[in-house]
């Protein structure tokens, strides 16, 4: 299995706007999890899945951010519009089923906002 | 509400040193312990698990035991490698039996010096 794919690996943006980060989780995981990843603040769930449906996105921090999950193989987190406090590496994980807890990260999306 | 504490980082140490990085935990009902590490410029990956109260986890030469008294899962590695340096991240999840969402701690940066 290819694991976790994130694309892209690097994105620099200016201010105000829109970015796309995008996420094929695990093939038979149902489970899918966006992290955001910061020297202040750390690791910080924004948001998950369980079955293409969004069950928490408590951790999403303002109506800037988005994120759709339309099929079991794909997954966007969308912020628009972007500013640079948001420059963060987002991480997207996936995991089988509920109660196990083990999860399955991707390589991460940099993102820089100038 | 549920949460994980760590020791802080950053650990430095020796090659062939004995590490001990410390993780206390809050939870309700009978959450699983994991232990993640992230390398450089990579995602989080699974190091080792425990799922019920004295279970050890175990790999790579790395140990950690669930404690209940003492609401513990601290670890251990007897002899540390230079390739040991990382940032490790303790967690929990399924603390309230819904899915499975980690909590996880501020992790501890470990630099191990030949």
């Amino acid at each position: 299995d290819a694991g976790v794919i994130q694309s892209p690996r690097h994105e620099v943006t200016e201010m105000g706007q829109e970015v796309t980060l995008r996420c094929k989780p695990i093939s038979g995981h149902n489970s899918l999890f966006w992290y955001r990843q910061t020297m202040m603040r750390g690791l910080e769930l924004l948001i998950y899945f369980n079955n293409n449906v969004p069950i928490d996105d408590s951790g999403m921090p303002e109506d800037r951010f988005s994120a759709k999950m339309p099929n079991a193989s794909f997954s966007t987190l969308k912020i628009q519009p972007s500013e640079p406090r948001d420059s963060a590496v987002y991480f997207c994980a996936s995991s089988r089923g509920q109660g196990e807890g083990e999860q399955f990260f991707g390589p991460g999306t940099r993102l820089t906002v100038l | 509400g549920d949460s994980v504490t760590q020791m802080e980082g950053p650990v430095t140490l020796s090659e062939e040193a004995f590490l001990t990085i410390n993780c206390t935990y809050t939870a309700t009902g009978y959450p699983s312990l994991f232990w993640y590490v992230q390398y450089p410029g990579e995602g989080l990956q699974l190091l080792l698990k425990a799922t019920k109260a004295d279970d050890k986890g175990s790999n790579k030469g790395f140990e950690a035991t669930y404690r209940k008294e003492t609401t513990s899962f601290h670890l251990e590695k007897g002899s540390v490698q230079v390739s040991d340096s990382a940032v490790y991240f303790c967690a929990l999840s399924g603390a309230s039996g819904g899915y499975n969402k980690l909590i996880f701690g501020a992790g501890t940066r470990l630099a191990v010096h030949p």
